[in-house]
C-alpha cells in the first residue's frame, strides 16, 4: 500500500522562501504529484516528478528522491495568495492517486 | 481550458434520503474518480471508473454509493439512504490516460458540499 507523510502546518513570511516535504513509502513507485489547494476549493495541479532531481516551474519548484522516498515542494518569493493546503500524492499501481494529509501553509505580512 | 463541472455546489439534505451528484468530466478524457473530503481531513478516494465500468472502489464505497455514466457525458454519484457521516465535499475528477500505474494529471471539478442533517 501507500503511506505519505506531510508536515500539517507551516508558516512564512511574504516573500520568503518556504519548502514542503513530504515521505512517502509505495509499493511500487508510478511517479509523485503536487496539488495546491484553497480553502473550500478544488485541488489543482502544481507539478508532477518521475525521475530524480529539481523540476522548476516559475516561483516553484518540486525536488525527488525515489531512493530516499522523499520529495520537496519549493516555493520562492511568496505571495498571501500562497496561502493554501498543499496536497502530495502518489498514483497506486492501477493509477489512482493516493493524498497526504495535506500541509496547510500560512504566509504573513 | 477545458474543466470538470459539477453540481450541486451544495446540498442539504436530511438523512436516509437519496442524493445524486452530477459531474461532466473533460470531453476527451476517458478515466473519471470520485474522491470526498470530510471538513479538516485529506481528500480520499472513493472510486474510479473506466470503460463504462468500475475499476477500483474504496472500503468508504459500500453498497449505498453507487456510480452511473448514463449518457456518455455525464458521470454521476448516487448515495441511497444518506447518515450524517456523508456530510463532506465530494469531487469528481477525470484522466485522460492512465499506463501501467502511470497516471496522467487529474483534473478536479470545484466539488459538490453534501450537508446531512
Amino acid at each position: 500500500g501507500q503511506n505519505i507523510d506531510q508536515p500539517t502546518e507551516m508558516t512564512a513570511t511574504e516573500g520568503a522562501i518556504v519548502q514542503i516535504n513530504c515521505t512517502y513509502q509505495t509499493s511500487g513507485f508510478n511517479g509523485l504529484f503536487w496539488y495546491q489547494q484553497h480553502a473550500g476549493e478544488a485541488p489543482t495541479f502544481l507539478s508532477y516528478n518521475v525521475v530524480d532531481g529539481l523540476e522548476e516551474k516559475g516561483r516553484f519548484s518540486s525536488f525527488l528522491s525515489r531512493s530516499k522516498g522523499y520529495s520537496y515542494l519549493l516555493l520562492k518569493e511568496l505571495q498571501m495568495k500562497d496561502s493554501a493546503s498543499y496536497l502530495c500524492a502518489v498514483p497506486s499501481n492501477t493509477g489512482k492517486l493516493i493524498f497526504g494529509q495535506g500541509t496547510t501553509l500560512q504566509v504573513k505580512p | 481550458e477545458p474543466e470538470v463541472t459539477q453540481t450541486p455546489s451544495h446540498q442539504v439534505t436530511q438523512m436516509g434520503q437519496e442524493v445524486i451528484l452530477r459531474c461532466v468530466p473533460i470531453s476527451n478524457h476517458l478515466y473519471f474518480y470520485w474522491y470526498r473530503q470530510i471538513l479538516g481531513q485529506k481528500v480520499e478516494f472513493l472510486v474510479s471508473f473506466y470503460n463504462n465500468e468500475i475499476s477500483e472502489k474504496s472500503e468508504i464505497f459500500d453498497d449505498q454509493f453507487s456510480v452511473e455514466r448514463p449518457d456518455g457525458s455525464n458521470f454521476t454519484l448516487k448515495i441511497r439512504s444518506t447518515k450524517l457521516e456523508d456530510s463532506a465535499m465530494y469531487f469528481c475528477a477525470s484522466s485522460g490516460w492512465v499506463v501501467e500505474g502511470y497516471t496522467g494529471e487529474l483534473f478536479f471539478g470545484e466539488g459538490s458540499r453534501l450537508t446531512v442533517l
